[in-house]
């Protein structure tokens, strides 16, 4: 019953370094999603997966890409990192009735 | 576009006291509205949601909801907290009848309960 899984838990880069945050999700939802998270200012949308094969950017694409590998995994890649992206990073998938479950979160900080 | 506001940062209360906690969206289209509650160093998880039906929902905890069409509210009650409710409280939209699912969150309230 592992619901939406995601690694590594915590992170720490150095700026320019890249890397890739893993999700997946085992409810065969077809939408996926990849959230930062920042104090004050809620979640915010960075790419969306609304069936496999399909990607589109959300409200803060700037310096992300993503691949949805297949049905279970999205994965969020972090080419050249910055200090600015240090946040916590959310992946979630949705159900039919709109109803979002969220993984457990990464701790990422660029130094 | 949607956007979602929540009035308060901050919600300090008693513990038994009654909570509200507010809640107001703008969107040119139809929504459907959540509240996810978020415990410290956790993910997000579903407290209720308005669909469709009676405006007043009902969620976990002794949590609920009432979906104001005209006033564009959907404030989040519970007539008496406990120590454990302490956590972080997000109101979020999402369109009806249309293919993008994703959410638009407000930026929070952290609910502090004190005994």
């Amino acid at each position: 019953n592992a619901g939406v899984t995601q690694t590594p838990k915590f992170q720490v880069l150095k700026t320019g370094q890249s890397m890739t945050l893993q999700c997946a999700q085992d409810m065969n939802h077809n939408s996926m999603y990849w959230y930062r998270q920042d104090p004050g200012m809620g979640l915010r949308l960075i790419y969306y997966s609304a069936s496999e094969g399909t990607t589109d950017k959300g409200e803060v694409p700037n310096g992300y890409n993503v691949s949805r590998l297949n049905k279970r995994e999205f994965s969020l890649r972090l080419e050249s990192a910055a200090p600015s992206q240090t946040s916590v990073y959310f992946c979630a998938s949705s159900d039919p009735s709109n109803i979002q479950y969220f993984g457990a979160g990464t701790r990422l900080s660029v130094l | 576009a949607q956007s979602v506001t929540q009035l308060d940062s901050q919600v300090p209360v008693f513990e038994e006291a009654p909570v509200e906690l507010r809640c107001n969206y703008s969107s040119s289209v139809s929504v459907y509205l959540f509240w996810y509650v978020q415990y410290p160093n956790q993910g997000l998880q579903l407290l209720l949601k308005y669909l469709s039906g009676s405006t007043l929902v009902k969620g976990i905890n002794g949590f609920e909801a009432e979906f104001n069409k005209s006033q564009t509210s959907f404030h989040l009650r519970k007539p008496s907290v406990h120590i454990s409710d302490t956590a972080e409280y997000f109101c979020a939209v999402t369109e009806r009848y249309t293919g993008r699912r994703a959410l638009t969150f407000g930026s929070g309230t952290r609910l502090q309960v004190q005994p």
